[in-house]
């Protein structure tokens, strides 16, 4: 099976950068995504990699290093609405499917 | 914008009975999976399908079984529900591109 670790918890002040790890072990790999999940709600897209560097989004930025299988999520100028769960996920070739972590529960305090 | 529904948001069974959850997507996406998502292990794939009537196993199909006979429609049913399957449920699409999945509001099932 696919193997991807990400941290249970982190905690953060309202304006600070927070920076979510994600690594993975994986038979291959096509590809890295990001989701952000409310409580309650749906997972919604962030960011996807595939190929090493970063990708940048407005105040999130995602970053890839395929040969460490090593990717991180950073979130920055932090606001009360970022608290949620992010996930992390992977796919490996010729599979239609995703892998997921166990996802990171980010807190904002004022 | 995609649009993925779920039957129902909230559901409460009783030991041994058959559920049906059902999920209806608006994209005309190739590939369809059930996921069910529980405190601590995050999202595991029950089942996927990537064509009409075509499915496969994920990674816990154990209980649980599906159906897709319209494309844009793809059911996930619990022949005999047990405690442990009280869950949330997501449904989720994706085109045959492998590009990023789109996921409906999920089901939250409590079996008593």
């Amino acid at each position: 099976g696919q193997n991807i670790d990400q941290p249970t918890e982190m905690t953060a002040t309202e304006g600070a950068i927070v920076q979510i790890n994600c690594t993975y072990q994986t038979s291959g790999f096509n590809g890295l995504f990001w989701y952000q999940q409310h409580a309650g709600e749906a997972p919604t897209f962030l960011s996807y990699n595939v190929l090493d560097g970063l990708e940048e989004k407005g105040r999130f930025s995602s970053f890839l290093s395929r040969s460490k299988g090593y990717s991180y999520l950073l979130l920055k100028e932090l606001q009360m609405k970022d608290s949620a769960s992010y996930l992390c996920a992977v796919r490996v070739p010729n599979d239609y499917k995703l892998s997921f972590g166990a996802g990171t529960t980010v807190t904002v305090r004022a | 914008d995609v649009k993925v529904t779920q039957s129902s948001r909230y559901l409460v069974k009783r030991t041994g009975e058959k559920v049906f959850l059902e999920c209806v997507q608006d994209m005309d996406h190739e590939n369809m999976f059930w996921y069910r998502q529980d405190p601590g292990l995050g999202l595991r794939l029950i089942y996927f399908s990537y064509d009409v009537k075509m499915k496969e196993k994920g990674d816990i199909p154990e209980g649980y079984s599906v159906s897709r006979e319209k494309k844009e429609r793809f059911s996930l049913i619990l022949e005999s529900a047990s405690t442990n399957q009280t869950s949330m449920y997501l449904c989720a699409t994706g085109t045959s591109s492998l590009s990023e999945q789109y996921f409906g509001p999920g089901t939250r099932l409590t079996v008593t």
